[in-house]
């Protein structure tokens, strides 16, 4: 089936610098890249996703890019905030079979200090 | 818009009773709706997707008879567990997606969760 994978798993970052989170996905069917943030006993929110006929796609300080030769996409937060502390989910759909049900990475823990 | 509503938030029970969690899209029909559990500090584990009118589709271990899943309208699905035992404690999510057959790579909106713990 899909494998994505994620990494890191955690990151530490100063407020105001960027932070980069890095998917890599296998099954070259897949054609939509979904990003969502969950906050501590919250539910995931979608923040950003890009389609396979984009390479990028950004919204305010965030941004995402995809590399379908390569197989792997990323999310970019510019000038980052102690609010965007946070665990953030990367997911690559569909997956094997025909089944429009996305894959999700196993998560990647932002940690903002002031 | 696109927005989930999932009761109860939390439920505190004893070993062997049965609990009904719900998740309803309050502004969209849901053709589809996913229901996961996460372990702490972990990923979203998908237990089965659920299409309106339609039998759940369990995923591989997931017991069907033991989590069951009914998707009676475009806007509920409801996930029993039915004689829950402390093993069955977790964090329990359900996402909604909508659209037809050109939403079915839209994306999933999240409810915001029920954690369960069984005594």
């Amino acid at each position: 089936g899909e494998n994505v994978e994620q990494h890191p798993s955690t990151l530490s970052v100063q407020e105001g610098d960027s932070a980069v989170i890095k998917c890599t996905y296998s099954d070259s069917a897949s054609n939509y890249f979904p990003w969502y943030k969950q906050e501590l006993g919250k539910r995931p929110q979608l923040i950003i996703d890009i389609r396979s006929n984009v390479g990028e796609k950004k919204d305010q300080r965030i941004a995402v890019t995809l590399n379908k030769t390569a197989k792997h996409f990323s999310l970019h937060i510019t000038e980052t905030q102690p609010e965007d502390s946070a665990v953030y989910f990367c997911a690559a759909s569909p997956r094997p079979g025909g089944s429009y049900i996305p894959t999700f990475g196993r998560g990647t823990s932002l940690i903002v200090h002031p | 818009g696109a927005v989930v509503s999932q009761h109860p938030s939390r439920v505190i029970c004893k070993s062997g009773t049965s609990v009904k969690i719900e998740c309803r899209s309050l502004d969209f029909q849901a053709t589809t709706m996913f229901w996961y559990r996460q372990f702490p500090k972990q990923s979203l584990m998908l237990m089965a997707t659920s299409n309106e009118g339609s039998k759940a589709t369990y995923e591989q271990g997931v017991e069907k008879d033991k989590f069951l899943i009914n998707h009676a309208s475009l806007t509920l699905s409801t996930l029993t567990v039915t004689s829950a035992h402390p093993e069955d404690s977790s964090f329990y999510i359900c996402s909604a997606r909508g659209g037809g057959q050109a939403g079915q790579n839209q994306p999933q909106h999240f409810g915001d969760g029920t954690r369960l713990s069984i005594l």
